[in-house]
C-alpha cells in the first residue's frame, strides 16, 4: 500500500541553524501539507501546497518557514533560524485531486532544538 | 477551533467493540465526519469518513445520526493495538482544507 515517508526521523539541531525536513508523498497525490504537534499538544496545520504554490497557511508559518517541491518526487519544509520553540513533531500528508481528498500522513521527523 | 466535542478518555475490553461518540452539533450540509487515530507519536491514521449514512470498511464503522449532530465510530473487536487517541474532524469533502485536529479520545483498550 502506498505511504508518504518522511526523513530524516529524528533532528537535533542548536537554535539558530536551518533545517531541512523532507518528505515523499504519495506518488499520484497532488496536495501537500505540512503539521506540526508540540510535545502533548493538538496536532497544528502549517501549510498546504498546490500546483507549485502555497495554498493556504496558518498564523504559525512565518516568515522563517518556507516549503518548496525541488522536483517530482520530495516536498520539504525548511525553518531557516530554527528557535527551541520548534521543537515539535513535523507531520507530511498528502491527498489526490479530486473527489477522495483525504489526507494521509507520513511518519513524522522529531524536531529537537538546542 | 474543532468544531466537535469527544469525551477525554474511555476504556475498553480487548475483544470487546469500542464505541467512540463524537458531538458536531454545528456541522454542515456540505461537511464530512472523519475519524484518524494516532498511536503514540505516530503519524494521524486515516480510519474513515462519512457524509450522512452509516459508513463501515476493514477497521471501523461509522454511525452518523439523522440530524447529522453526531457521529459514533465503532471498532467491533478492539485489540491492544487500538489503543491510540481517536480524533472526530468535520471538514468539507473538497479542494485542500486543512485539518483542524482537537484534544480527541484516548482509547485505553486493557487485556
Amino acid at each position: 500500500e502506498p505511504e508518504v515517508t518522511q526523513t530524516p526521523s529524528h533532528q537535533v539541531t542548536q537554535m539558530g541553524q536551518e533545517v531541512i525536513l523532507r518528505c515523499v508523498p504519495i506518488s499520484n497525490h497532488l496536495y501537500f501539507y505540512w503539521y506540526r504537534q508540540i510535545l502533548g499538544q493538538k496536532v497544528e496545520f502549517l501549510v498546504s501546497f498546490y500546483n507549485n504554490e502555497i495554498s493556504e497557511k496558518s498564523e504559525i508559518f512565518d516568515d522563517q518557514f518556507s516549503v518548496e517541491r525541488p522536483d517530482g518526487s520530495n516536498f520539504t519544509l525548511k525553518i531557516r533560524s530554527t528557535k527551541l520553540e520548534d521543537s515539535a513533531m513535523y507531520f507530511c500528508a498528502s491527498s489526490e485531486q479530486g473527489s477522495t481528498d483525504t489526507q494521509y500522513f507520513g511518519p513524522g521527523t522529531r524536531l529537537t532544538v538546542l | 477551533d474543532a468544531k466537535t466535542t469527544q469525551p477525554t478518555s474511555m476504556d475498553c475490553a480487548e475483544g470487546r467493540a469500542a464505541n467512540l461518540p463524537c458531538n458536531h452539533s454545528t456541522i454542515s450540509g456540505n461537511e464530512y465526519v472523519y475519524w484518524y487515530r494516532q498511536i503514540h507519536s505516530q503519524g494521524p491514521q486515516y480510519i474513515i469518513h462519512g457524509l450522512k449514512n452509516n459508513e463501515t470498511n476493514e477497521m471501523a464503522s461509522l454511525i452518523i445520526t439523522e440530524d447529522r449532530k453526531s457521529s459514533t465510530l465503532i471498532l467491533p473487536h478492539a485489540t491492544l493495538r487500538d489503543t491510540a487517541v481517536y480524533y472526530c474532524i468535520v471538514r468539507p469533502h473538497s479542494g485542500n482544507t486543512p485539518l483542524v485536529f482537537g484534544k480527541g479520545t484516548r482509547l485505553s483498550v486493557i487485556a
